[in-house]
């Protein structure tokens, strides 16, 4: 069965330093990941998809991720983060056997301290 | 939030009643779907329409139902048969049902019932 799973219920980072929020997927077939990011009582963002191709998948807001099939990670990266990334961040995954139902994780608070 | 549009943002009813949500979309998209979201536990599927007059269970669809009367409307009704309706719904929306396409998610509808 698909699944998504994200490690860290809470990541703590300063402002102007590099933040990683994780992400692993069990999937069958090729793997369709989603990263998408939730401001306060709002609905969700997308920030990025990796479906083929290169392996560094650039998105909004200056994100970026990078699939790596061996470890079946897709962890979201940013060079430097800012105080305005805080937010709630979701990876997920496609449904192979389904009409682009995504399965997400349980979500990863960032907070990037002044 | 792009053009999907949910109302009303909050909605407060009592034990027992039946309550419809709304989620209007503009995109001219053919899939839509109803998530649930609680906190810690990630959103969650209730039900997904691939087109009109058509639309599938997903994976805790019981105390809701929904209808696809036009292609911009997929309301969703919390019967009283749901157990625990008190939960932040999210409606979203994609081009069609193809592998790549992301969702584009509504501003959420806080429902709390007591």
């Amino acid at each position: 069965a698909q699944s998504v799973a994200q490690p860290e219920d809470q990541v703590n980072v300063a402002e102007g330093n590099p933040l990683t929020v994780k992400c692993t997927y069990s999937v069958s077939g090729n793997p369709y990941l989603f990263w998408y990011v939730q401001y306060p009582n709002r609905g969700l963002q997308f920030l990025l998809k990796y479906i083929t191709g290169d392996n560094l998948v650039k998105g909004s807001y200056g994100f970026e991720a990078e699939f790596n099939k061996s470890q079946t990670s897709f962890h979201l990266k940013k060079p430097s983060a800012l105080v305005s990334d805080s937010a709630l961040y979701f990876c997920a995954v496609r449904d192979p056997t389904g009409a682009n139902n995504l399965f997400f994780g349980t979500g990863t608070r960032l907070t990037v301290i002044p | 939030d792009g053009g999907i549009t949910q109302s009303p943002k909050y909605l407060f009813r009592k034990e027992g009643q039946n309550v419809t949500l709304s989620c209007e979309q503009n995109l001219n998209h053919d899939a839509m779907y109803w998530y649930r979201q609680d906190p810690g536990q990630g959103l969650r599927l209730i039900y997904y329409s691939q087109i009109v007059n058509d639309f599938q269970k997903g994976d805790i669809a019981e105390g809701y139902s929904v209808s696809r009367e036009k292609k911009e409307s997929f309301p969703l009704t919390v019967t009283s048969a749901q157990k625990n309706p008190t939960a932040f719904y999210l409606c979203a929306s994609s081009i069609a049902t193809g592998s790549s396409y992301e969702q584009y998610f509504g501003p959420g509808t806080r429902l709390t019932v007591t």
